[in-house]
């Protein structure tokens, strides 16, 4: 059975980095049959998704227009996670990010609230 | 990008009653592949969202069954035959089948 377990800060400075891992168990970030997703919620912007990486005999990345300059999504094969990186942040980016599976079946993890607050 | 048009944004409904939400995809989800990339899930408060239908109709494990999903190609319902206590919460749509993955607005479930 596939988990996601999330971890890092719950508030970040703006204009500064959030970053979040999400730690995989049951599957393979390197896995041919998944791609692994960022998506935040918030009550202003309702659910939006931010991006994804996935490896199909190499790496590729697929990102949000909206985020498209400031984001990263990195695999980490040694550890079997991912992470995401949010440059620049401002109060706008306060929200509930989620790591999820994507295909066969969407797994979710528990979610992370990051407040962006001085 | 395809925008999840939901409805209705909220419900209130009787236990035991069925409840019905509606969700409508500004294109076709289905993939040269056969699939129709569409779910259901439940988001119940404080908790991350769950899946409670993949694929248009197919009911992920231990989801009951007074849970369904129906629906083709940019139109897609999900029913709910006998609604009861713990279905409360926020049901929303999602588009698997392009970048970038898009959501219905989410229908908030109560119980009268």
């Amino acid at each position: 059975q596939v988990q996601l377990q999330q971890s890092g800060p719950g508030l970040v400075k703006p204009s500064q980095t959030l970053s979040l891992t999400c730690a995989i168990s049951g599957d393979s970030v390197s896995s041919n049959s998944a791609a692994w997703n960022w998506i935040r919620q918030s009550p202003s912007r309702g659910l939006e998704w931010l991006g994804r990486t996935y490896y199909r005999s190499k790496w590729y990345n697929d990102y949000a227009v909206s985020v498209k300059s400031r984001i990263i999504i990195n695999p980490d094969t040694s550890k079997n996670q991912f992470s995401l990186q949010l440059n620049s942040v401002t109060p706008e980016d306060t929200a509930v990010y989620y790591c999820a599976r994507e295909a066969p079946i969407w797994v979710w993890g528990q979610g992370t609230l990051v407040t962006v607050s001085s | 990008d395809i925008v999840m048009t939901q409805t209705p944004l909220s419900l209130s409904v009787t236990p035991g009653q069925p409840a019905s939400i509606s969700c409508k995809s500004s294109q076709n989800l289905l993939h040269s592949d056969g699939k129709t990339y569409f779910y259901w899930y439940l988001q119940k408060p404080g908790q991350s969202p769950q899946l409670l239908i993949y694929e248009v109709s197919s009911r992920f494990s231990g989801v009951p069954d007074r849970f369904s999903g129906s629906g083709s190609g940019t139109d897609f319902t999900l029913k709910i035959s006998r609604v009861e206590a713990e279905d409360v919460g926020l049901y929303f749509c999602m588009q698997g089948l392009h970048v970038p993955k898009t959501f219905g607005q989410g229908t908030k479930v109560e119980i009268k």
